[in-house]
């Protein structure tokens, strides 16, 4: 079955820093990808989306670009910010549910 | 409301207890999903809904869950003898008819199970 699998955190970094959080999907067809965000104390939020292959969603500084020869969907942003500190979830649509890899932890040192 | 609102925000029950966990979907979303978050794990589906109609219940773990949304808006999850492998975070969303990526969740209901 459809399925995500990404990189296991947490990642810890200086403020300023390159952030890559890897992302690979499992699929039939071509589905649109997503990463959302979980800040503390809050619900999931949509990050950023991609529909079709070579699509780039970005939003707040944060780019992912839909890899089909790859499967893959890399979460990157050039200079990460104390704020940025949360869980990070790639995901697919597959008929009405959404499929979530098992997040990634991000901690960003001031 | 502006958002989806769960409550209560926490839950503790003794195993054996059963437990009633409340959505408030955004007004007007049609549909409305129950996902369960297990510690350092990604949601996972239960249920979903379409209005008052239950679509797809494919994710519920065991007959000892249950949801239903009797007028289209408010939904109720109900588990049943709650063991401790019911210890989760339950996360409520709703979204516009076929929107994935209007998709808005709740804050979630943590579950313990003592």
């Amino acid at each position: 079955g459809d399925s995500v699998t990404q990189m296991e955190g947490p990642v810890t970094l200086s403020e300023e820093a390159f952030l890559t959080i890897n992302c690979t999907y499992t699929a039939t067809g071509y589905p649109s990808l997503f990463w959302y965000v979980q800040y503390p104390g809050e619900g999931l939020q949509l990050l950023l989306k991609a529909t079709k292959a070579d699509d780039k969603g970005s939003n707040k500084g944060f780019e992912a670009t839909y890899r089909k020869e790859t499967t893959s969907f890399h979460l990157e942003k050039g200079s990460v910010q104390v704020s940025d500190s949360a869980v990070y979830f790639c995901a697919l649509p597959r008929d009405d549910k959404i499929i979530f890899g098992k997040g990634t932890r991000l901690h960003i040192l001031p | 409301g502006a958002g989806v609102s769960q409550s209560p925000r926490y839950k503790v029950a003794k195993r054996g207890q059963d437990v009633a966990l409340r959505c408030d979907p955004i007004s007007g979303h049609v549909s409305l999903f129950w996902y369960q978050q297990a510690l350092g794990q990604g949601p996972e589906f239960l249920t979903y809904f379409q209005n008052e109609a239950q679509l797809d219940k494919s994710g519920l773990p065991s007959d000892r869950f249950f949801a239903e949304r009797p007028e289209g808006s408010v939904s109720t999850l109900k588990i049943q003898r709650t063991q401790q492998e019911d210890s989760a975070v339950y996360l409520c969303a709703s979204s516009l008819v076929g929107s994935y990526d209007g998709y808005t969740f709740g804050s979630g209901t943590r579950l313990t199970v003592v």
